[in-house]
Protein backbone atom coordinates (compact mmCIF):
# COMPACT_ATOMS: atom_id res chain seq x y z
CA UNK A 1 0.00 0.00 0.00
CA UNK A 2 1.02 3.59 -0.86
CA UNK A 3 2.53 5.30 2.12
CA UNK A 4 4.59 8.28 3.33
CA UNK A 5 6.59 8.29 6.51
CA UNK A 6 7.82 11.44 8.45
CA UNK A 7 9.92 9.79 11.24
CA UNK A 8 10.23 12.58 13.07
CA UNK A 9 7.49 13.92 15.28
CA UNK A 10 8.76 16.83 16.95
CA UNK A 11 12.09 19.06 15.89
CA UNK A 12 13.70 21.73 18.33
CA UNK A 13 16.61 23.92 16.36
CA UNK A 14 18.13 27.01 16.97
CA UNK A 15 17.47 30.10 15.30
CA UNK A 16 20.39 30.31 12.37
CA UNK A 17 20.70 26.93 12.95
CA UNK A 18 20.82 24.29 9.31
CA UNK A 19 17.71 22.16 8.90
CA UNK A 20 16.46 18.76 8.01
CA UNK A 21 13.16 17.39 7.47
CA UNK A 22 12.98 13.89 6.81
CA UNK A 23 10.40 11.73 4.40
CA UNK A 24 10.34 8.36 3.18
CA UNK A 25 7.86 7.22 0.63
CA UNK A 26 6.26 3.51 -0.26
CA UNK A 27 4.74 3.81 -3.60
CA UNK A 28 5.32 1.40 -7.04
CA UNK A 29 5.95 4.64 -9.03
CA UNK A 30 7.75 7.25 -8.64
CA UNK A 31 5.51 9.72 -7.39
CA UNK A 32 5.44 13.78 -7.84
CA UNK A 33 6.54 14.91 -4.42
CA UNK A 34 5.49 18.10 -2.47
CA UNK A 35 6.51 19.72 0.98
CA UNK A 36 3.42 21.56 2.37
CA UNK A 37 3.65 24.17 5.89
CA UNK A 38 0.71 24.93 8.34
CA UNK A 39 1.02 27.59 10.82
CA UNK A 40 -1.86 26.88 13.76
CA UNK A 41 -5.31 26.73 12.86
CA UNK A 42 -4.30 27.80 9.10
CA UNK A 43 -4.56 25.69 5.75
CA UNK A 44 -1.43 24.37 4.49
CA UNK A 45 0.63 26.45 1.79
CA UNK A 46 2.91 24.50 -0.60
CA UNK A 47 6.70 24.85 -0.21
CA UNK A 48 8.04 23.31 -3.12
CA UNK A 49 7.59 20.14 -5.28
CA UNK A 50 8.94 17.95 -7.55
CA UNK A 51 7.19 16.16 -10.69
CA UNK A 52 10.67 15.23 -12.87
CA UNK A 53 14.32 16.91 -13.99
CA UNK A 54 17.16 17.87 -11.27
CA UNK A 55 16.61 16.01 -8.03
CA UNK A 56 17.33 19.20 -6.16
CA UNK A 57 14.41 21.45 -6.08
CA UNK A 58 14.20 25.15 -4.86
CA UNK A 59 11.23 26.45 -2.93
CA UNK A 60 9.78 29.79 -0.86
CA UNK A 61 11.16 30.62 1.84
CA UNK A 62 14.84 30.05 1.62
CA UNK A 63 13.92 25.75 1.67
CA UNK A 64 15.12 23.16 -0.53
CA UNK A 65 14.33 19.63 -0.99
CA UNK A 66 16.33 16.73 -2.42
CA UNK A 67 14.80 13.59 -4.24
CA UNK A 68 16.76 10.45 -3.97
CA UNK A 69 15.37 7.64 -5.98
CA UNK A 70 17.11 4.77 -4.36
CA UNK A 71 16.51 5.81 -1.04
CA UNK A 72 12.75 7.03 -1.78
CA UNK A 73 13.47 9.62 0.10
CA UNK A 74 12.35 13.88 -0.27
CA UNK A 75 13.63 15.56 2.66
CA UNK A 76 13.28 19.13 3.01
CA UNK A 77 16.52 21.13 4.46
CA UNK A 78 16.57 24.91 5.09
CA UNK A 79 20.22 26.36 6.24
CA UNK A 80 19.72 28.78 8.62
CA UNK A 81 15.96 28.84 10.49
CA UNK A 82 14.45 31.83 11.18
CA UNK A 83 12.14 31.91 13.96
CA UNK A 84 8.96 32.49 11.72
CA UNK A 85 9.68 28.90 10.25
CA UNK A 86 8.13 27.44 13.45
CA UNK A 87 5.16 25.50 12.28
CA UNK A 88 4.24 21.84 11.26
CA UNK A 89 5.39 20.18 7.79
CA UNK A 90 4.11 17.60 5.85
CA UNK A 91 5.39 15.98 3.04
CA UNK A 92 3.54 14.38 0.68
CA UNK A 93 3.05 12.48 -2.50
CA UNK A 94 0.22 12.28 -5.35
CA UNK A 95 0.32 9.48 -8.15
CA UNK A 96 -2.70 10.14 -10.58
CA UNK A 97 -5.49 11.67 -8.62
CA UNK A 98 -4.53 9.96 -5.11
CA UNK A 99 -2.30 12.21 -2.61
CA UNK A 100 -0.93 11.36 0.28
CA UNK A 101 0.68 12.85 3.52
CA UNK A 102 2.82 12.24 6.49
CA UNK A 103 1.95 12.56 9.84
CA UNK A 104 3.80 15.90 10.12
CA UNK A 105 6.88 17.21 11.87
CA UNK A 106 6.31 20.14 13.91
CA UNK A 107 9.18 22.32 13.96
CA UNK A 108 9.60 24.11 17.20
CA UNK A 109 12.76 27.26 16.70
CA UNK A 110 14.69 28.37 19.74
CA UNK A 111 16.25 31.94 20.07
CA UNK B 1 -5.45 32.78 -10.70
CA UNK B 2 -7.20 30.06 -9.03
CA UNK B 3 -8.63 30.39 -5.64
CA UNK B 4 -10.45 27.96 -2.88
CA UNK B 5 -13.31 29.23 -0.41
CA UNK B 6 -13.91 26.68 2.69
CA UNK B 7 -16.77 27.26 5.49
CA UNK B 8 -17.81 27.92 7.93
CA UNK B 9 -14.14 28.56 9.69
CA UNK B 10 -15.54 27.38 12.52
CA UNK B 11 -18.58 25.14 13.48
CA UNK B 12 -19.72 24.01 16.85
CA UNK B 13 -22.62 21.24 16.84
CA UNK B 14 -24.27 18.59 19.31
CA UNK B 15 -24.03 14.94 19.07
CA UNK B 16 -26.62 13.46 16.09
CA UNK B 17 -27.29 16.93 14.48
CA UNK B 18 -26.52 17.26 10.67
CA UNK B 19 -23.47 18.03 9.03
CA UNK B 20 -22.80 20.23 6.08
CA UNK B 21 -19.07 21.61 5.00
CA UNK B 22 -19.20 23.33 1.43
CA UNK B 23 -16.15 23.60 -0.57
CA UNK B 24 -15.85 26.17 -3.67
CA UNK B 25 -12.84 26.47 -6.33
CA UNK B 26 -12.59 29.55 -8.91
CA UNK B 27 -10.17 30.12 -11.66
CA UNK B 28 -10.19 26.34 -12.74
CA UNK B 29 -12.25 23.47 -14.33
CA UNK B 30 -12.23 19.72 -13.39
CA UNK B 31 -9.99 20.20 -11.15
CA UNK B 32 -9.32 16.94 -8.52
CA UNK B 33 -11.19 17.62 -4.88
CA UNK B 34 -10.30 16.66 -2.11
CA UNK B 35 -11.32 16.29 2.02
CA UNK B 36 -8.84 15.44 4.64
CA UNK B 37 -9.21 15.47 8.06
CA UNK B 38 -6.72 16.66 10.93
CA UNK B 39 -7.39 15.16 13.91
CA UNK B 40 -5.36 17.34 17.00
CA UNK B 41 -1.75 16.70 17.07
CA UNK B 42 -1.90 14.22 13.84
CA UNK B 43 -1.17 14.39 10.05
CA UNK B 44 -4.27 14.67 7.40
CA UNK B 45 -6.12 11.63 6.99
CA UNK B 46 -8.09 11.54 3.32
CA UNK B 47 -11.80 11.47 3.28
CA UNK B 48 -12.94 11.77 0.05
CA UNK B 49 -11.87 12.65 -3.23
CA UNK B 50 -13.36 13.36 -6.88
CA UNK B 51 -12.42 13.42 -10.39
CA UNK B 52 -15.52 14.98 -11.39
CA UNK B 53 -18.76 15.45 -11.19
CA UNK B 54 -20.80 12.96 -9.38
CA UNK B 55 -17.84 11.08 -8.90
CA UNK B 56 -16.84 10.47 -5.62
CA UNK B 57 -14.57 7.82 -3.79
CA UNK B 58 -14.11 7.12 -0.65
CA UNK B 59 -11.13 6.01 1.44
CA UNK B 60 -12.35 5.17 4.97
CA UNK B 61 -15.48 4.04 6.04
CA UNK B 62 -17.26 6.24 8.25
CA UNK B 63 -20.18 8.37 9.42
CA UNK B 64 -19.39 11.20 6.76
CA UNK B 65 -20.39 11.42 3.20
CA UNK B 66 -19.46 13.69 0.14
CA UNK B 67 -20.65 14.95 -2.97
CA UNK B 68 -19.56 17.10 -6.31
CA UNK B 69 -23.01 18.98 -7.48
CA UNK B 70 -21.29 20.80 -9.81
CA UNK B 71 -17.24 20.69 -11.38
CA UNK B 72 -16.50 23.58 -8.76
CA UNK B 73 -18.28 22.39 -5.77
CA UNK B 74 -17.51 19.78 -3.13
CA UNK B 75 -20.03 18.96 -0.18
CA UNK B 76 -19.13 16.88 3.06
CA UNK B 77 -21.92 15.87 5.08
CA UNK B 78 -23.37 13.80 8.07
CA UNK B 79 -27.00 12.78 8.95
CA UNK B 80 -25.92 12.41 12.54
CA UNK B 81 -22.53 13.59 14.32
CA UNK B 82 -20.23 11.65 16.25
CA UNK B 83 -18.22 12.93 19.19
CA UNK B 84 -14.70 11.31 17.02
CA UNK B 85 -16.01 13.47 14.13
CA UNK B 86 -14.29 16.82 15.73
CA UNK B 87 -11.33 17.91 14.27
CA UNK B 88 -9.68 20.31 11.42
CA UNK B 89 -11.25 19.59 7.89
CA UNK B 90 -9.02 20.67 4.70
CA UNK B 91 -10.84 21.12 1.40
CA UNK B 92 -8.62 21.01 -1.66
CA UNK B 93 -7.96 21.12 -5.34
CA UNK B 94 -5.10 20.03 -7.63
CA UNK B 95 -4.00 19.38 -10.77
CA UNK B 96 -1.01 18.52 -10.21
CA UNK B 97 -0.07 19.80 -6.47
CA UNK B 98 -2.80 20.26 -4.02
CA UNK B 99 -3.91 23.76 -3.18
CA UNK B 100 -6.09 24.34 0.21
CA UNK B 101 -8.46 26.21 1.80
CA UNK B 102 -8.37 27.79 5.25
CA UNK B 103 -9.96 24.50 6.78
CA UNK B 104 -13.36 24.07 9.46
CA UNK B 105 -12.82 23.34 12.86
CA UNK B 106 -15.36 20.96 13.73
CA UNK B 107 -16.23 20.79 17.39
CA UNK B 108 -18.91 17.80 18.15
CA UNK B 109 -20.27 18.41 21.79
Amino acid sequence: AQSVTQPDIHITVSEGASLELRCNYSYGATPYLFWYVQSPGQGLQLLLKYFSGDTLVQGIKGFEAEFKRSQSSFNLRKPSVHWSDAAEYFCAVGYNNDMRFGAGTRLTVKP
Amino acid sequence: SQTIHQWPATLVQPVGSPLSLECTVEGTSNPNLYWYRQAAGRGLQLLFYSVGIGQISSEVPQNLSASRPQDRQFILSSKKLLLSDSGFYLCAWSVREAFFGQGTRLTVV
